[in-house]
């Protein structure tokens, strides 16, 4: 079954320091989002991107944050000038096309800010 | 932006027991998703339901949207030590709203 891959597993960066988390959608999805959990706490929505540009975002997805799909087959989030707060496993889904598409998940990246 | 409750937040049983955990809002879901999430992974989606009043099963799980399509509930009936996890209720078409969980152990 085709799944979403989400790399590296496990990021360990300086605060301050700029990351890249890089997401590989399912082939024939076109919607394509970023989540965000805190260790402890539920499962955030951070943005959808459909058509090469952003459909919503959430209010934590500020200007430190920006996503891009440089090619046919990735989609990245990259986070500026890291804080200790950005702390946290990061999911990458995607979606088919059409009403109730479910999500389907990649099994994250852990960021850990020091 | 729908809050979903869901309750309870920890629950943890014998192998072979039923058990039933719940996601409630006060407002009307146009769809509901449930989610499995287990430790290092992203969750996994176990149904949609649509309908209010709707029941799926899934083996030995079983998901009811309630008729008022503001609850739902999801029934496991003869827990295994593999039901074990993070069960996570959604809304929500783009933009997923979960709710915080219920963390389900079952020991064998």
């Amino acid at each position: 079954e085709p799944e979403v891959t989400q790399t590296p597993s496990h990021q360990v960066t300086q605060m301050g320091q700029e990351v890249i988390l890089r997401c590989v959608p399912i082939s024939n999805h076109l919607y394509f989002y970023w989540y965000r959990q805190i260790l402890g706490q539920k499962v955030e929505f951070l943005v959808s991107f459909y058509n090469n540009e952003i459909s919503e975002k959430s209010e934590i997805f500020d200007d430190q944050f920006s996503v891009e799909r440089p090619d046919g087959s990735n989609f990245t989030l990259k986070i500026r000038s890291t804080k200790l707060e950005d702390s946290a496993m990061y999911f990458c889904a995607s979606s088919g096309l059409g009403g109730n598409q479910p999500q389907h998940f990649g099994d994250g990246t852990r960021l850990s800010i020091l | 932006t729908q809050l979903l409750e869901q309750s309870p937040q920890f629950l943890s049983i014998q192998e072979g027991e039923n058990l039933t955990v719940y996601c409630n809002s006060s407002s009307v879901f146009s769809s509901l998703q449930w989610y499995r999430q287990e430790p290092g992974e992203g969750p996994v989606l176990l149904v949609t339901v649509v309908t209010g009043g709707e029941v799926k099963k899934l083996k030995r799980l079983t998901f009811q949207f309630g008729d008022a399509r503001k609850d739902s509930s999801l029934h496991i009936t003869a827990a295994q030590p593999g039901d074990t996890g993070l069960y996570l209720c959604g809304q929500g078409a783009q933009k997923l709203v979960f709710g915080q969980g219920t963390r389900l152990t079952i020991n064998p």
